[in-house]
């Protein structure tokens, strides 16, 4: 079946440019997670979504990182007026939800490239 | 607040031989541990998870690890390493929360499996 997919895959920005990244969770997957991968480096945790809720944002490094989720589903991470230290890879995960079930899934990814 | 380490950036066994990659962690309550795989240019992929239960679980790919908890380890291993188990490989932890279960990731383990 169809799994996590993300848009684009690469993207290079100008600082101080506004950007948008789509992720399409598994049908049906309630949990949406959005994660960053600097070079080199484990994933770190962003932000998470129940269905349309985002219950945590805590893992957003400031105020120009925004996401979104509103009918559930499609999600949309946007950084406005991007710097350098944004270049990243930007993973987002969903889960079904269900007890027992916390293993998340994976997209490829967008590549994020600031210059 | 939840950590992991991977004291391992990179593990090298011929083709054949067992393959280990180590991880510990530090967590306050009961943790729920995850290993995940990475090829290039891909997403994270799911291996195994530990929830409950038996200490040893058994994942994809012939992958199995053991949870320690005096140790607070759950080390990857398998049994003989095949050239395409080459990548990169990440541990996380997280604790089951009504807020969601956010992630925490090692480093990662660069396995690189020689013929």
């Amino acid at each position: 079946g169809a799994g996590v997919s993300q848009s684009p895959r690469y993207k290079v920005a100008k600082r101080g440019q506004d950007v948008a990244l789509r992720c399409d969770p598994i049908s049906g997957h309630v949990s949406l997670f959005w994660y960053q991968q600097a070079l080199g480096q484990g994933p770190e945790f962003l932000t998470y979504f129940q269905n349309e809720a985002q219950l945590d944002k805590s893992g957003l490094p400031s105020d120009r990182f925004f996401a979104e989720r509103p009918e559930g589903s499609v999600s949309t991470l946007k950084i406005q007026r991007t710097q350098q230290e944004d270049s990243a890879v930007y993973l987002c995960a969903s889960s079904p939800g269900l007890a027992h079930s916390y293993e998340q899934y994976f997209g490829p990814g967008t590549r994020l490239t600031v210059t | 607040a939840q950590s992991v380490a991977q004291p391992e950036d990179q593990v090298n066994v011929a083709e054949g031989n067992p393959l280990t990659v180590k991880c510990t962690y530090s967590v306050s309550g009961n943790p729920y541990l995850f290993w995940y795989v990475q090829y290039p240019n891909r997403g994270l992929q799911f291996l195994l998870k530990y929830i409950t239960g038996d200490n040893l679980v058994k994942g994809s790919y012939g992958f199995e690890a053991e949870f320690n908890k005096s140790q607070t380890s759950f080390h990857l291993k398998k049994p003989s390493a095949l050239v395409s188990d080459s990548a990169l490989y990440f541990c996380a932890v997280t604790l089951i929360k009504a807020a969601g279960n956010k992630l925490t990731f090692g480093g990662g383990t660069r396995v690189l499996v020689k013929p």
